[in-house]
Formats: structure tokens, C-alpha cells, sequence
């Protein structure tokens, strides 16, 4: 159980169009989902939480209008890099927490590589 | 500002050996502690956790070791086996929010 599945796994897209990544999980419901970003031999960096039905709360010196997060469903987020650029390649991981979990209980996709030429 | 550090960003460790990786952080408030796995082309997984309450956890091969004075945690794997070879983040956390911050990783080969 706890599976977590992101979509597409890799995509290269051109300078100025916009990506769309969904983050499922498929075997239980998350109130809460978190996106991450990951440069090269880099840590995971924590964009944003966001909570079904209500906006999210993005970190600091992350542009809002920029990753643009939906959470519509308690299974499935979506995270839209609007206007991309190539400095906007990265490896973006999300995460889920189950309904009820402790407080630190998440579990993470396979991650998406974006690539932006 | 890297509030939390793994200094070696690769270990290579003989089979039947221990591996310790290391962790170390910066803020005082942090409470929680983790330890993730990572595989190529997955997700990081969970492995073991600390609170500050405690300064050792253990979970069948892994030991968790922490020291509140020195900022510093440690991961300690005994023995070490080959399906052991990954990426190894730590995470800490503070309070009552759902967010970790993670450290650099390291990256464990544990050869035969």
C-alpha cells in the first residue's frame, strides 16, 4: 500500500510552454500533498503544501504564479511550471499524506525530470 | 542557507560492514529526525526516525544516533548488504507543521 505514482516521468518541452506534472495517490487518500524540488547533488527543496479544496502554501522565494499547484481531489495534485525556462529544469518529486497519518508521514513519488530548452 | 548538512557526499563500504553516514544541522528547535532511502528513479522512502526525547533508535540493522549539543545525527548500518547501496537523506522538522527540511544526501556503494 502507500504508492504514490507522478505523471509524466520525464518531459522536455520547449522555452515558454507550460508543463503540467500530476501527483496521484492510488491507494488512499491524501489531505495533504507537498511538492519538492531537487537541483543536481542537491537536498530536496520544499515548494509548497497544499491541502484539497484550499490553496497552497508555497515557501519562500518560490513565485506562485510561476508553479501554479491545484489539489482538487484527495488523490491527485497537480503542479503546472507556467512559461518555463531552462533554468526551470530540475527534478521536481511530490509527496502524499494519508488522512489520519502522524504528523510526519508522507510518501513520495518516483519523481519527474523536466527539462526546458 | 543549508540548514541541514551532510558533509560526505559518498561513502563506499565492504559487505558485512558498518556504514555511518552522517547529519548535521543548525537549528536547535528542530525536534524530529529522518532517515530516507532513495533508489535511482524512485522516490525517497522512509527508513527510521528520532525525536529529540531520545538520543538512540534502533530498527533491526539500523541505528539512529542523536546529539542534541552537537547538532549532529548519525545512521549506522550493521551489517552492511548490497541491496543497501542508495542514496541516504536526513530530514528534520520542528513543531507541530508537516514539513521537513532535507540534507545534500549521501550516497552509499556498499561493495562485496
Amino acid at each position: 500500500g502507500a504508492v504514490v505514482s507522478q505523471h509524466p516521468s520525464r518531459v522536455i518541452c520547449k522555452s515558454g510552454t507550460s508543463v503540467k506534472i500530476e501527483c496521484r495517490s492510488l491507494d488512499f487518500q491524501a489531505t495533504t500533498m507537498f511538492w519538492y524540488r531537487q537541483f543536481p547533488k542537491k537536498s530536496l527543496m520544499l515548494m509548497a503544501t497544499s491541502n484539497e479544496g484550499s490553496k497552497a502554501t508555497y515557501e519562500q522565494g518560490v513565485e506562485k504564479d510561476k508553479f501554479l499547484i491545484n489539489h482538487a481531489s484527495l488523490t491527485l495534485s497537480t503542479l503546472t511550471v507556467t512559461s518555463a525556462h531552462p533554468e526551470d529544469s530540475s527534478f521536481y518529486i511530490c509527496s502524499a499524506k494519508p488522512a489520519g497519518a502522524r504528523r510526519l508521514e508522507q510518501f513520495f513519488g518516483p519523481g519527474t525530470r523536466l527539462t526546458v530548452l | 542557507d543549508q540548514q541541514v548538512k551532510q558533509n560526505s557526499p559518498s561513502l563506499s563500504v565492504q559487505e558485512g560492514r558498518i556504514s555511518i553516514l552522517n547529519c548535521d544541522y543548525t537549528n536547535s528547535m528542530f525536534d524530529y529526525f529522518l532517515w530516507y532511502k532513495k533508489y535511482p528513479a524512485e522516490g525517497p522512502t522512509f527508513l527510521i526516525s528520532i525525536s529529540s526525547i531520545k538520543d538512540k533508535n534502533e530498527d533491526g540493522r539500523f541505528t539512529v544516533f542523536l546529539n542534541k549539543s552537537a547538532k549532529h545525527l548519525s545512521l549506522h548500518i550493521v551489517p552492511s548488504q548490497p541491496g543497501d547501496s542508495a542514496v541516504y537523506f536526513c530530514a528534520v522538522s520542528t513543531g507541530t507543521a508537516s514539513k521537513l527540511t532535507f540534507g545534500t544526501g549521501t550516497r552509499l556503494q556498499v561493495t562485496l
